[in-house]
C-alpha cells in the first residue's frame, strides 16, 4: 500500500522568504505526482504534474523536482506571498491518487 | 462543463437517513473519482471509475456506501443509514485518460454534516 508523508506539516514565514515543502512516498511504481493547493473551506487547486520520467516542472513561482527512485519530491515556492497561505497536498498517482496529510502554510504579512 | 460540479454544496441530514451526492465531471473526462476527508484529516480514497470498466470500489468504507456511474458522465455516491462519522466534505474528481496519467481536477465537494 502506497504510504505518502508530507513534512513540516505547518510552516510560517515572513513574506518574501522562500518555501520549501516536502514529500515521500513509499513505492516508487507511479505514473506521476501532483502537487495540490487547498484553500478553507474550498476544493482542491492542481498546482503541478510531474510525470514519473520527468525530474522538474515549473509554473512561475513554484517548482516541483521528483526522485522517483528514492520517493521523494521537493515544491519551491520562491519569494512567497500571504496570498500563498494555504495547504499544500502532495498526492501519488498510481491509477489512483494517494494523498499525503498536507503542509499548512502561513506567510505572514 | 468547464470544471468538475458536484451537489449538493452542503447537505444537514438526520442520523439513519439516506443520502445522495451527485458529480458532473469535465465533459469527455473517461476517469472519475471520489475522495472523502474528514475535518482535520487528509483525503481518503472511495471509489474510481474508468470508462466502461469495472469500478474499484476499494475504498469504500462500508456496504452503505455504493456509488454510480452512467458512461462517462454523472455519477451519483449513496449513502445509507448514515452515521455521525459519515460527517465529512466529499470530493469528487475527473481525468482525460486511462491510468490517470493525465492531470486530476477535483470539484469543490460536498459537505455532509449527520446530526
Amino acid at each position: 500500500k502506497q504510504e505518502v508523508t508530507q513534512i513540516p506539516a505547518a510552516l510560517s514565514v515572513p513574506e518574501g522568504e522562500n518555501l520549501v515543502l516536502n514529500c515521500s512516498f513509499t513505492d516508487s511504481a507511479i505514473y506521476n505526482l501532483q502537487w495540490f493547493r487547498q484553500d478553507p473551506g474550498k476544493g482542491l487547486t492542481s498546482l503541478l504534474l510531474i510525470q514519473s520520467s520527468q525530474r522538474e516542472q515549473t509554473s512561475g513561482r513554484l517548482n516541483a523536482s521528483l526522485d522517483k527512485s528514492s520517493g521523494r519530491s521537493t515544491l519551491y515556492i520562491a519569494a512567497s506571498q500571504p496570498g500563498d497561505s494555504a495547504t499544500y497536498l502532495c498526492a501519488v498517482n498510481d491509477y489512483k491518487l494517494s494523498f499525503g496529510a498536507g503542509t499548512t502554510v502561513t506567510v505572514r504579512a | 462543463g468547464a470544471g468538475v460540479s458536484q451537489s449538493p454544496s452542503n447537505k444537514v441530514t438526520e442520523k439513519g437517513k439516506d443520502v445522495e451526492l451527485r458529480c458532473d465531471p469535465i465533459s469527455g473526462h473517461t476517469a472519475l473519482y471520489w475522495y472523502r476527508q474528514r475535518l482535520g484529516q487528509g483525503l481518503e480514497f472511495l471509489i474510481y471509475f474508468q470508462g466502461n470498466s469495472a469500478p474499484d470500489k476499494s475504498g469504500l468504507p462500508s456496504d452503505r456506501f455504493s456509488a454510480e456511474r452512467t458512461g462517462e458522465s454523472v455519477s451519483t455516491l449513496t449513502i445509507q443509514r448514515t452515521q455521525q462519522e459519515d460527517s465529512a466534505v466529499y470530493l469528487c474528481a475527473s481525468s482525460l485518460g486511462v491510468g490517470g496519467r493525465d492531470t486530476i481536477y477535483f470539484g469543490e465537494g460536498s459537505w455532509l454534516t449527520v446530526v
